[in-house]
């Protein structure tokens, strides 16, 4: 089986700029979560869908939000981007929400 | 915040068997003992979980106290590809949906 996989893996952008990530979960996979990882603040919680709805929310400004398709593909957009939101952005897909498969990331870069 | 405290690194000789523990003396009964492990710039990996019963697969083996306030992932004989931060989350198993919260992870060296 296909892992998760995520578009595009790097990205530059400059500040104001919005931005669009991708993420295709495994297949058969209904729950998708995103994370940010900086170097200050680590591995954080951003929101999950399931079945095309939020689930779950973090505690992350509404610059931040994100969709499900009826074929589970994922996206996250961040508009009016700051320097801050230079990370790396990752998706994870579930079947069941308690086991969570990761992909390899997309790493933004604001300038 | 995260519920489990771990030691920020570790070094493992190669070929020796890795012992990670991880400290959650406030796990609820229905939380479980989760495993996952991330190589330099790559996704986090699952490697195990657990409730209470000790836990083994074809990455590693888990091992949780009776009380169930610690357990020890073992890789039992690590490679250098072993070389990660290890991250040990406690959560229940459908309740919380898919999110997992992180603490800042042990980062394991394995060494030549």
């Amino acid at each position: 089986k296909a892992g998760v996989t995520q578009t595009p893996r790097y990205l530059i952008k400059t500040r104001g700029q919005q931005v669009t990530l991708s993420c295709s979960p495994i297949s058969g996979h209904r729950s998708v979560s995103w994370y940010q990882q900086t170097p200050g603040q680590g591995l954080q919680f951003l929101f999950e869908y399931f079945s095309e709805t939020q689930r779950n929310k973090g505690n992350f400004p509404g610059r931040f939000s994100g969709r499900q398709f009826s074929n589970s593909r994922s996206e996250m957009n961040v508009s009016t981007l700051e320097l801050g939101d230079s990370a790396l952005y990752l998706c994870a897909s579930s079947l069941d929400s308690a086991t969570q498969y990761f992909g390899p990331g997309t790493r933004l870069l604001v300038l | 915040d995260a519920k489990t405290t771990q030691p920020t690194s570790m070094d493992c000789a190669e070929g020796r068997a890795a012992n990670l523990p991880c400290n959650h003396s406030t796990i609820s009964g229905n939380e479980y003992v989760y495993w996952y492990r991330q190589i330099h710039s790559q996704g986090p990996q699952y490697i195990i979980h657990g409730l209470k019963n000790n836990e083994t697969n074809e990455m590693a083996s888990l091992i949780i106290t009776e009380d169930r306030k610690s357990s020890t992932l073992i890789l039992p004989h690590a490679t250098l590809r072993d070389t990660a931060v290890y991250y040990c989350i406690v959560r229940p198993l459908y309740n919380q949906g898919g999110k997992l919260i992180f603490g800042q992870g042990t980062e394991l060296s394995v060494k030549p």
